[in-house]
């Protein structure tokens, strides 16, 4: 039973656009939401995060969005650059030690 | 530099061995976790420790120990009882100021002949 979900495996896109990842949570105790970058052989480097009282948050080229009815959030990266390149993972927290983490999504920024 | 140290990058090991994963931080952090990321899959977590002398199993402890006898260390050793243990683990740690945001080592990447 997965409570994050991150529902596509890969995600192509064009350098300079935007670049969207999705990410869906089953548990509405869920208070904290990460993500967090991944190259090949490293391990995961934190990203940006959104407490549950805010619906947006900004970080230079990324902005996470949340939407708690819908138990959504996601990434977007604008304008996309080649370094951007990675697998993408969201996380979830409950207040607690314990992370809560998605699949992963693999970004591919075309030249 | 602070941070978080795993070794070996990688790791061969025959089967039916132990073998023990390396896992070091000089960041002052509290809590420190092993995770294990395999294809098309999140980061599993296997073990946790929250303070010296404690830690806790997580969702696949199954064929793995760990200990925590010092602060900055939180070795894991992946037991012949483990039936698929080829994989990439992480260690990560966290202060009890940033109980959310974890910060991971490279990682290890083990291998099973």
């Amino acid at each position: 039973d997965q409570q994050v979900k991150q529902n596509s495996p890969s995600l192509s896109v064009q350098e300079g656009r935007i670049s969207i990842l999705n990410c869906d949570y089953t548990n509405s105790m869920f208070d904290y939401f990460l993500w967090y970058k991944k190259y090949p052989a490293e391990g995961p480097t934190f990203l940006i995060s959104i407490s549950s009282i805010k619906d947006k948050n900004e970080d230079g080229r990324f902005t996470v969005f949340l939407n708690k009815s819908a138990k959504h959030l996601s990434l977007h990266i604008v304008p996309s650059q080649p370094g951007d390149s990675a697998v993408y993972f969201c996380a979830a927290s409950e207040s607690n030690y314990q992370l809560i983490w998605g699949a992963g999504t693999k970004l591919i920024i075309k030249p | 530099d602070g941070g978080i140290t795993q070794s070996p990058k990688y790791l061969f090991r025959k089967e039916g061995q132990n073998v023990t994963l390396s896992c070091e931080q000089n960041l002052n952090h509290d809590a420190m976790y092993w995770y294990r990321q395999d294809p098309g899959q999140g980061l599993r977590l296997i073990y946790y420790s929250q303070i010296v002398n404690d830690f806790q199993k997580g969702d696949i402890a199954e064929g793995y120990s760990v200990s925590r006898e010092k602060k900055e260390s939180f070795p894991l050793t992946v037991t012949s009882a483990q039936k698929n243990p080829t994989a990439f683990y992480l260690c990560a740690s966290n202060s009890r100021q940033s109980t959310d945001t974890q910060y991971f080592g490279p990682g290890t990447r083990l291998t099973v002949l």
